[in-house]
């Protein structure tokens, strides 16, 4: 059984720069869930994705958009970056979109500068 | 809406001693906890979990927690730590979105073990 996997492990991009970033889901789940985690917080609910439609959406602006494929896998996409938008961006799989239990990935870490 | 908080942002503990790990939660219903850790760099790898039944849950890696409805709380417990539980913990909540669920997570607390 392979986990959820992400990439890339680390990027660095500049200020007002776009960055995608990918997620393949556990083998057999169907639903993936983006998560935002600043340094010393905890992680922050971006959106989740389900039949390659948007499914839910926390408090993050329109320039945080996402898409799921066919095979389940996803992309975090981030327009114009912020200082602030430097994290480290989790991706959780899970069997069925009510499905409250998610297995994450390793993550990706942004860095703004 | 839902929220978490955890009391303790360190905690240091002696190898072989017991621990506990704080939180608190608020919501309407019945709620869905979990318990996830976070080694540095790291994702999340989810400890146990309860749904509902026996207010007893056991985890992986000999770890265990209480849900209390009457304190919101949902407590960690270990009886003897490891050098290796060094970690991050994370406790949350699962909530509704408009179409699904998602989870809510305190701000976390850091475990120092020392020899």
């Amino acid at each position: 059984e392979t986990g959820v996997t992400q990439s890339p492990t680390h990027l660095i991009k500049t200020r007002g720069q776009q960055v995608t970033l990918r997620c393949s889901s556990q083998s057999g789940h169907n639903t993936v869930s983006w998560y935002q985690q600043a340094l010393g917080q905890g992680p922050q609910f971006i959106f989740q994705y389900y039949r390659e439609e948007e499914n839910g959406r926390g408090n993050f602006p329109p320039r945080f958009s996402g898409l799921q494929f066919p095979n389940y896998s996803s992309e975090l996409n981030v327009n114009a970056l912020e200082l602030d938008d430097s994290a480290l961006y989790l991706c959780a799989s899970s069997f069925i979109a009510g499905g409250l239990e998610q297995f994450f990935g390793p993550g990706t870490r942004l860095t703004v500068l | 809406a839902q929220s978490v908080t955890q009391p303790d942002i360190h905690i240091t503990v002696s190898e072989g001693a017991s621990l506990e790990l704080r939180c608190n939660y608020s919501y309407g219903a019945t709620p869905y906890l979990f318990w996830y850790v976070q080694s540095p760099g790291q994702g999340l790898q989810l400890l146990l979990k309860y749904f509902s039944g026996d207010t007893l849950v056991q985890g992986i890696k000999g770890f265990e927690a209480e849900f209390k409805r009457s304190q919101s709380s949902f407590n960690l417990r270990k009886p003897s730590v490891h050098w290796s539980d060094a970690a991050e913990y994370f406790c949350a909540v699962g909530a509704p979105t408009e179409y699904g669920n998602k989870l809510v997570f305190g701000a976390g607390t850091i475990l120092r073990v020392k020899s």
